[in-house]
């Protein structure tokens, strides 16, 4: 079985671009996380789907981000625009049942 | 925020029980104690999880004090890829009105010597 994929592995920007960021889930897992870790700092939690719908985006930063899950099957996480202080890993993580959540190898965001 | 308390980092020589312990003073009744661990530039991965017993599964051991307040993780024979950040982490049984995230504290860095 598939493990959560994200893409890309890497990613360099200039500050003030735009970059999507990409997670698919475990086939089946209807719960979807965004999470990320910034230089120095602790994971944080960013947001929860239940497949489509947004449950809890209490962890998203600012309104320079924005994730979707059309159709419940991926996500995206746009960052619009980028600042220095987004960079950091981004990890997704799926779920089947809430106890077990299943994290991909994360996203390494550098604003230059 | 994180309500655990975990040593910043362990040794363990390979081949040895490495025993992480976590305090989690303040532990709920209806919360569940989780041990995830993230291996160098991997996402986290989760370990074990209990409520009041003990649980053994492949990976570990989760000893969990008769008063909740504080538990260890047990892997009975470390080995050097067993290296990585362990996170002890509480949370209410889900659902929960905070959408079921998990708290990452900082962890302990445990470092299996040869």
């Amino acid at each position: 079985e598939a493990g959560v994929t994200q893409f890309p592995s890497h990613s360099v920007i200039e500050k003030g671009q735009t970059v999507t960021l990409r997670c698919d889930p475990i086939s089946g897992h209807d719960n979807l996380y965004w999470y990320r870790r910034v230089m120095g700092k602790e994971i944080k939690f960013l947001l929860h789907f239940v497949k489509e719908s947004k449950q809890d985006e209490s962890g998203m930063p600012n309104n320079r981000f924005l994730a979707e899950r059309t159709g419940g099957t991926y996500s995206t996480l746009k960052v619009q625009p980028a600042e220095l202080e987004d960079s950091g890993v981004y990890f997704c993580a799926s779920s089947y049942r809430v106890n077990e959540q299943f994290f991909g190898p994360g996203t390494r965001l550098t604003v230059l | 925020d994180a309500k655990t308390t975990q040593p910043p980092s362990m040794d363990c020589a390979e081949g040895r029980a490495a025993n992480l312990p976590c305090n989690h003073s303040t532990i709920s009744g209806n919360e569940y104690v989780y041990w995830y661990r993230q291996i160098h530039s991997q996402g986290p991965q989760y370990i074990i999880h209990g409520l009041k017993n003990n649980e053994t599964n492949e990976m570990a051991s989760l000893i969990i004090t008769e008063d909740r307040k504080s538990s260890t993780l047990i892997l009975p024979h470390a080995t050097l890829r067993d290296t990585a950040v362990y996170y002890c982490i509480v949370r209410v049984a889900p659902p929960t009105l905070d959408g079921n995230q998990f708290y990452f504290g900082t962890g302990t860095s445990l470092t299996v010597i040869p």
